[in-house]
């Protein structure tokens, strides 16, 4: 149990374009979910938290009008990275905390990542 | 906010033990991880120690968190090749929020 997936596991865009990635809790509902950016050989940077029903709350530095969360179920949060640019390719990852809170506490379960590249 | 410190790389034959440090800096956090990440994949939750254990061991993996000096080491015993990846380890900041290290490269020769 405690799936999250995400769509799609790599996307190549151009200059300018938007993009679309969805993260989905597959057997779990999740009111918040998390999203994170990846480069490579480095950390997880926190994007944002997405809340179920309600406006996202972005990490200093984020651009909310760049990277649009959307959070309309409990299973799933969709980030939209506008006018992607080549400084935007990186590894998204998001992750869920289910909604009833029965295992590790606090645990949150990981998306297998998205992989965008801008041209 | 928590600021968690972690060494880059370890080469290991398969067989040993190996053991990845980790120091953070909130004496706070009541929760500490620690993560596998696989090539192109998500993080996989490995286990986790409350504050208030010193040590815990699950079949070949160990944590041992030193609360005074805010380390944290996870030990995988009989190490296998199927353990290399890049560890994580993870301090909760509280309001659902994790601060991650930078990460430990794990290479396990045969």
């Amino acid at each position: 149990g405690a799936v999250v997936s995400q769509h799609p596991s790599w996307v190549i865009c151009k200059s300018g374009t938007s993009v679309k990635i969805e993260c989905r809790s597959l057997d779990f509902q999740a009111t918040t979910m998390f999203w994170y950016r990846q480069f490579p050989k480095q950390s997880l940077m926190l994007m944002a938290t997405s809340n179920e029903g309600s406006k996202a709350t972005y990490e200093q530095g984020v651009e909310k009008d760049k990277f649009l969360i959307n959070h309309a179920s409990l299973t799933l949060s969709t980030l939209t990275v506008t006018s992607a640019h080549p400084e935007d390719s990186s590894f998204y990852i998001c992750s869920a905390i289910p909604h009833i809170r029965d295992r590790v506490q606090n645990e949150q379960f990981f998306g297998p990542g998205t992989r965008l590249t801008v041209l | 906010g928590e600021d968690v410190e972690q060494s880059l790389f370890l080469s290991v034959r398969e067989g040993d033990s190996s053991v990845i440090n980790c120091t953070y800096t909130d004496s706070s956090s009541t929760y500490l991880y620690w993560y596998k990440q696989e090539p192109g994949a998500g993080l996989q939750l490995l286990t986790y120690i409350f504050s208030n254990m010193d040590m815990k061991q699950d079949q070949r993996l160990t944590v041992l968190l030193n609360k005074k000096d805010k380390h944290l080491s996870l030990r995988i015993a009989d190490t296998q090749t199927g353990d290399s990846a890049i560890y994580f380890c993870a301090a909760w900041e509280g309001n659902n929020r994790l601060a991650f290290g930078k990460g430990n490269q794990v290479v396990v020769i045969p």
